[in-house]
């Protein structure tokens, strides 16, 4: 099983359409989780970040996690085409070095 | 010029060649990161620096030579790569890689190994 799983595959949706990413991992001893967003040829940038389980809310978007479930979950409302780009999921035992999910990509169509 | 800074933006280079990818940052932050991001695969994380220091080496060829001369400039030395390098290289800056900080991304050198 790997470390930290991404689901769905690559999603298009129309716009304005509510968009859920999730991310599955197995290491319970993760407490940081972290969104990116990586345009096409572009370095990733840092959408949300998290501590523990909760949710975490920042204009359009929603971070959810669930430890118990070993879950987490971005939620973007009333998604645009400026949306459409590769979404990596990345956490952490420490704080400090990260793994990341291999990344959905996202097509929103005007 | 803020933020984080990599050149090459791109590089095509044969096996036999000897390159290096610079990584700057003006952040004023203390830990330095380089990742390689293959398609289709996840994010993976080679080197650490914190105040200058290696803190780890996560399995990485000797053939990727890091270094870190101060907090704020990391090299990464390539030498006798192999077409399976070929990927982009990111390099990322946390504040105080002891503590948990975000970490902010270059936008990679896109490297090509004929």
């Amino acid at each position: 099983q790997k470390e930290v799983e991404q689901d769905p595959g690559p999603l298009s949706v129309p716009e304005g359409a509510i968009v859920s990413l999730n991310c599955t991992y197995s290491n319970s001893a993760f407490q940081y989780f972290m969104w990116y967003r990586q345009y096409s040829r572009k370095g990733p940038e840092l959408l949300m970040y998290t501590y523990s389980s909760g949710n975490k809310e920042d204009g359009r978007f929603t971070a959810q996690v669930d430890k118990s479930s070993k879950y987490i979950s971005l939620f973007i409302r009333d998604s645009q085409p400026s949306d459409s780009a590769t979404y990596l999921c990345a956490m952490s035992v420490d704080g400090q070095n990260f793994v990341f999910g291999p990344g959905t990509r996202l097509s929103v169509l005007p | 010029e803020t933020g984080v800074t990599q050149t090459p933006r791109h590089l095509v280079m044969g096996m036999t060649n000897k390159k290096s990818l610079k990584c700057e940052q003006h952040l004023g932050h203390n830990a330095m990161y380089w990742y390689k991001q293959s398609a289709k695969k996840p994010l993976e994380l080679m080197f650490v620096y914190n105040f200058k220091e290696q803190t780890e080496n996560n399995s990485v060829p000797s053939r990727f030579s890091p270094e870190c001369p101060n907090s704020s400039h990391l090299f990464l030395h390539l030498h006798t790569l192999q077409p399976e390098d070929s990927a982009l290289y990111l390099c990322a800056s946390s504040l105080d890689g002891d503590r948990q900080e975000t970490q902010y991304f270059g936008p990679g050198t896109r490297l090509l190994v004929l």
